[in-house]
């Protein structure tokens, strides 16, 4: 099991709102690593989303927000689309394994 | 354009070893520290080692760590990953990352990806 705990699945429908919540504890998320969100629509590599909360990298829509709060974080997606179906991955670090850390993905379906 | 470039994936016997590169083009090298992150087919990501901008400081996810080694050579803007030992449970996409440079001590993550290679174990 994955040290930061995502759903294993959402849907939507296009043009809905959806979120996608990333638990951890107080060694990564609640102790104040920042959070991270990767995109990796299918057959490819996985993609920076977010950053550090709640940033958005050069190029990613604003459909994409991300916020943090104690020992959870969660991405927001409005809009959908169905270009947006594909796996959802959190990441932080742990301070007491010296690690960096991923949630196990959740799956979005665009219905 | 950042590009990561592995090679050396392939099919190994348990108890093998297989060696992993990686390329980098088109940002300075030795101003970032890399990562490799891998991923089983089908299942999630798991962090597996990173490596200082300059290979002094290296870290190993616990389930390799005395098993595989990371090292870089920053004349040939290059990453390698020398597995050993290997197991079933090793078979996975193996990613070479670029970690973002660390603008607070609680930002670490990774802005580039290369296109994985495949290490499969079996026998």
């Amino acid at each position: 099991q994955s040290v930061l705990t995502q759903p294993p699945s959402v849907s939507g429908a296009p043009g809905q709102r959806v979120t996608i919540s990333c638990t951890g504890s107080s060694s990564n998320v609640g102790t104040g690593y920042d959070v991270q969100w990767y995109q990796q629509l299918p057959g490819t590599a996985p993609k920076l989303l977010i950053h550090d909360n709640n940033n958005r990298p050069s190029g990613v829509p604003d459909r994409f927000s991300g916020s943090k709060s104690g020992t959870s974080a969660s991405l927001a997606i409005t809009g959908l689309q169905t270009e947006d179906e594909g796996d959802y991955y959190c990441q932080s670090y742990d301070s007491s394994l010296r690690a960096w850390v991923f949630g196990g993905g959740t799956k979005l379906t665009v219905l | 354009e950042v590009q990561l470039v592995e090679s050396g994936g392939g099919w190994v016997q348990p108890g093998r070893s297989l060696r992993l590169s990686c390329a980098a083009s088109g940002f300075t090298f030795d101003d970032y520290a890399m990562h490799w992150v891998r991923q089983t087919p089908g299942k999630g990501l798991e962090w597996v080692s990173g490596i200082s901008w300059d290979g002094v400081s290296i870290a190993y996810a616990d389930s390799v760590k005395g098993r595989f080694t990371t090292s870089r050579d920053n004349a040939r803007n290059s990453l390698s990953l020398q597995m050993n030992s290997l197991r079933a449970e090793d078979t996975a996409f193996y990613y070479c990352v670029r970690r973002a440079p660390t603008v607070t001590l609680n930002s670490h993550y990774f802005d580039n990806w290369g296109q994985g290679t495949l290490v499969t174990v079996s026998s």
